[in-house]
């Protein structure tokens, strides 16, 4: 079945510091990828989306890079803000369709950012 | 505004005692969702509906039940709910099953079974 995997957290960076969170998936078919942040005491958002190998999705200074070869999906920003501290997840829907109707996501990963 | 919204925020219950959980979307949209969140464990699927009266079971749908009689509504209800169910959990919709990578959820309930 369907699977994605992030790093571990938690992750605590300074302001100003680069960020990357690691993110790999298994799937069937040609599945589109995602990542969502979940701000303190809110739901998630989706914050950026690739559909097709090679896209790059990109939102408010965040990137990722599908990467087909290397299953990956891995979150990028240049220049952390302290508002930049939440949960970040990855996740995944297959684009195969038939019966899997869902979006899976990964465990999620903490980041922290001190001033 | 468009936005999905979730009823109650917080409740705490006791062992056995039957709940509903509402979830209600202005958006139009056909595809809804529902997910509990734990430490750990991530996010994980309960139950989706692609449209009325067409719902399935996701990841973990023991003990939970849900309808869909309408379009903008999907409530969860727990019969019989037990502490295992301490949970947070999230409503979530989007304008179809094609595009289930884009939702959008709700605020999200916590619910403490004692």
């Amino acid at each position: 079945g369907n699977s994605v995997t992030q790093m571990e957290g938690p992750v605590t960076l300074s302001e100003e510091a680069f960020l990357t969170i690691n993110c790999t998936y298994t799937a069937t078919g040609y599945p589109s990828l995602f990542w969502y942040v979940q701000y303190p005491g809110e739901g998630l958002q989706l914050l950026l989306k690739a559909t097709k190998a090679d896209d790059k999705g990109s939102n408010k200074g965040f990137e990722a890079t599908y990467r087909k070869e290397t299953t990956s999906f891995h979150l990028e920003k240049g220049s952390v803000q302290v508002s930049d501290s939440a949960v970040y997840f990855c996740a995944l829907s297959d684009g195969s369709g038939g019966s899997n109707y869902k979006l899976t996501f990964g465990k999620g990963t903490l980041l922290t950012v001190n001033p | 505004e468009a936005q999905v919204t979730q009823n109650p925020r917080y409740l705490i219950t006791v062992t056995g005692k039957k709940l509903t959980v509402t979830c209600s979307q202005n958006m139009n949209h056909e595809y809804m969702s529902w997910y509990r969140q734990d430490p750990g464990l991530g996010l994980r699927q309960i139950y989706y509906s692609m449209n009325v009266e067409v719902t399935d079971k996701g990841d973990v749908p023991e003990g939970y039940k849900v309808s869909r009689k309408e379009k903008r509504n999907f409530p969860l209800i727990l019969e019989s709910p037990s502490p295992n169910q301490t949970s947070l959990y999230f409503c979530a919709s989007s304008l179809s099953f094609r595009e289930r990578g884009e939702q959008y959820f709700g605020p999200g309930t916590r619910l403490t079974v004692t």
